[in-house]
């Protein structure tokens, strides 16, 4: 067990749609990413978030946002929920300081299927 | 751009040893890393090793690091039935912030 986790479980929702997921990160952690996998794939990275601002953000459309709050856990939001968004959502969490980035460690997902 | 390569399956008989190869393209990647992920769950951290090491040892586990080729193998020594899962390669972009790169992941099945 990582100490990060995840909410909820698993979701359903239609096309277009919105849908917010939670992610608490591990005790001493202030970092959170967030990548979505596909079925049969590897995780894809979403974005990351740093002292409550976005610190990166990779090949996903605007649609996507997220929020991270003073305690350092994490959201990520979805509008217009399209069928392709149907994944396995992880966070991970990790140290930053002082220039120095540690290891991810991810928490359980999010199954989301969109219909 | 960004491509981190491993075959997709692996089938290896209980007792054997394990071997799961990796291909990434950034040879300034300072990090790279295992992960298995088991039917339904999120991602265990497994190992990880720094771009200046060529091996790394944790229990079963070996890791075997060619920088010229840009090439990372996982070898898990007497391989369980527990060990079935899917193994990630990942790497650390080198850019300003700490994203990862994975595969696309490689199924392992240990049979008796």
């Amino acid at each position: 067990e990582t100490g990060v986790t995840q909410s909820p479980t698993h979701l359903i929702k239609t096309r277009g749609q919105q849908v917010t997921l939670r992610c608490s990160s591990q005790s001493g952690h202030n970092t959170v990413s967030w990548y979505q996998q596909a079925l049969g794939q590897g995780p894809q990275f979403i974005f990351q978030y740093y002292r409550e601002e976005e610190n990166g953000r990779g090949n996903f459309p605007p649609r996507f946002s997220g929020l991270q709050f003073p305690n350092y856990s994490s959201e990520l939001n979805v509008n217009a929920l399209e069928l392709d968004d149907s994944a396995l959502y992880l966070c991970a969490s990790s140290m930053t300081s002082g220039g120095a980035r540690e290891t991810q460690y991810f928490g359980p997902g999010t199954r989301l299927l969109v219909l | 751009g960004e491509d981190v390569e491993q075959s997709l399956f692996l089938s290896v008989r209980e007792g054997d040893s394990s071997v799961i190869n990796c291909t990434y393209t950034d040879s300034s990647s300072t990090y790279l890393y295992w992960y298995k992920q088991e039917p339904g769950a999120g991602l265990q951290l497994l190992t990880y090793i720094f771009s200046n090491m060529d091996m790394k040892q944790d229990q079963r586990l070996t890791v075997l690091l060619n920088k010229k080729d840009k090439h990372l193998s996982l070898r898990i020594a007497d391989t369980q039935t527990g060990d079935s899962a899917i193994y990630f390669c990942a790497e650390r972009d080198p850019g300003g912030y700490n994203k990862l790169i994975f595969g696309a992941g490689t199924r392992l099945a240990v049979h008796p």
